[in-house]
């Protein structure tokens, strides 16, 4: 049971490049987040979906893109990278989000440097 | 005034000691409140909820004061391998958890 997978692990970009953060999870969670978590600072909200075809922005979602076409998968998209969007990228899926039991499930997460 | 604030770390205690870490989360409306787990270079993972009623899992209690907006935290007996980064976590309303930024916790031989 592999739970969250993302995909790379680490990455360095230049300043304008763009890539694609790739997430899968494999327990039917219809709740999916992208966080990001900044030294010294509390995991931040970048975009959720509630099930397929249904995303929303969180707290932080400017300079980033995503979709959900599967329940499985929920890639985000930086389009033009910037140094401020230098950090570890979380992916999490839920079963539930006003719960609990089970809370959220992460991925091991992605270490990115915009250079 | 940050929505989810915890103790500045970092915690450094000897093997076998009592800890207790303390967090305040601004929003009265909030609904769910939990700890989670982070070791150095590592995704958080789900330690325990923290119930109206206070709950314990072994070595670990939690409790929630909704009066004065906090949750705590308790760890005895403390073990090395308790050393970890221990995040604040709270519900503030659908589809949107509030992490506090983490108490580091160092456990010596």
């Amino acid at each position: 049971n592999a739970g969250v997978t993302q995909t790379p692990k680490f990455r360095i970009l230049k300043i304008g490049q763009s890539m694609t953060l790739q997430c899968t999870q494999d327990m039917n969670h219809n709740y999916m987040y992208w966080y990001r978590q900044d030294p010294g600072m509390g995991l931040k909200l970048i975009y959720y979906s509630v099930g397929a075809g249904i995303t929303d922005k969180g707290e932080v979602p400017n300079g980033y893109n995503v979709s959900r076409s599967t329940t499985e998968d929920f890639p985000l998209r930086l389009e033009l990278a910037a140094p401020s969007q230098t950090s570890v990228y979380f992916c999490a899926s839920s079963y539930s989000t006003m719960t609990g039991a089970g809370g959220y499930t992460f991925g091991s997460g992605t270490r990115l440097t915009v250079v | 005034r940050k929505e989810v604030e915890q103790d500045p770390g970092p915690f450094n205690v000897p093997e076998g000691a009592t800890v207790a870490f303390n967090c305040t989360y601004s929003n009265s409306a909030s609904q769910s409140f939990f700890w989670y787990r982070q070791d150095c270079r590592k995704e958080p993972k789900l330690l325990m909820s923290v119930y109206s009623s206070g709950n314990e899992d072994g070595r670990f209690t939690a409790q929630l004061n909704r009066a004065s907006q906090y949750i705590s935290l308790l760890i005895r007996d403390s073990k090395l391998s308790d050393s970890a980064t221990y995040l604040c976590v709270v519900n503030t309303r659908n589809n949107d958890m509030r992490f506090g930024a983490g108490t580091r916790l160092t456990v010596k031989p």
